[in-house]
């Protein structure tokens, strides 16, 4: 089992639609990491946190540290949004494990 | 503006032969790491290095070799020894004093590896 699961690992979207890409973990963590990778490859980062909430334009990401689990929400979403999503968690020891990530696509 | 540079973005290599990926970055990071993505699996560590003219093994080191010798450059070389080579490498770099621990911040755009 790996030690940060994604879910859905794909999922498609009407422009408009709210989304939510859930992420759990099964570690200790200091820190958790959202980083969205463009068609190209390239990868950016999103979010870093630790605990509570952060919301940066139409992004929304929150984290249980109880319950080791980790949502990003996109609101009004658009077909620039659409990527693969990826979790990482920073482990015990600064190690940063990485989930496989979620596909998106937004159809307009 | 600052970034981090890999080059090249396509790379095709024939079996028995060494390739070296390139990796710049003009954003005065100290550390700097170089992962392998497969499909379906998670970015894995393969070489990082936190100061100039020293580097650690990650995860999944064996076929693959590094060098250290400026602050902005950090070549990775992917040798005959690495039996599965076919992949999307990502370079990525990070300012320790910033973030709490040495993790990356920055990511270039990566190169995609091939065997012909």
């Amino acid at each position: 089992k790996n030690e940060v699961e994604q879910s859905p690992q794909n999922l498609t979207a009407q422009e408009g639609e709210f989304i939510t890409i859930n992420c759990s973990y099964s570690v200790g963590i200091s820190a958790l990491h959202w980083l969205q990778q463009h068609p190209g490859g390239g990868i950016v980062s999103l979010f870093m946190l630790s605990s509570g909430k952060k919301k940066h334009g139409r992004l929304i990401a929150t984290i249980n540290i109880q319950e080791k689990h980790s949502s990003l929400h996109i609101t009004a979403s658009h077909p620039r949004d659409s990527a693969v999503y990826i979790c990482a968690v920073r482990s015990v020891g600064d190690k940063l494990i990485f989930g496989t990530g979620t596909r998106l696509q937004v159809f307009p | 503006d600052g970034g981090i540079t890999q080059s090249p973005k396509y790379l095709f290599r024939k079996e028995g032969q060494n390739v070296t990926l390139s990796c710049e970055q003009n954003l005065n990071h100290d550390a700097m790491y170089w992962y392998r993505q497969d499909p379906g699996q998670g970015l894995r560590l393969i070489y990082y290095s936190q100061i100039v003219n020293d580097f650690q093994k990650g995860d999944i080191a064996e076929g693959y070799s590094v060098s250290r010798e400026k602050k902005e450059s950090f070549p990775l070389t992917v040798t005959s020894a690495q039996k599965n080579p076919t992949a999307f490498y990502l370079c990525a770099s990070s300012n320790p004093l910033l973030t709490a621990g040495h993790q990356p911040q920055h990511f270039g755009d990566g190169t995609r590896l091939s065997i012909l």
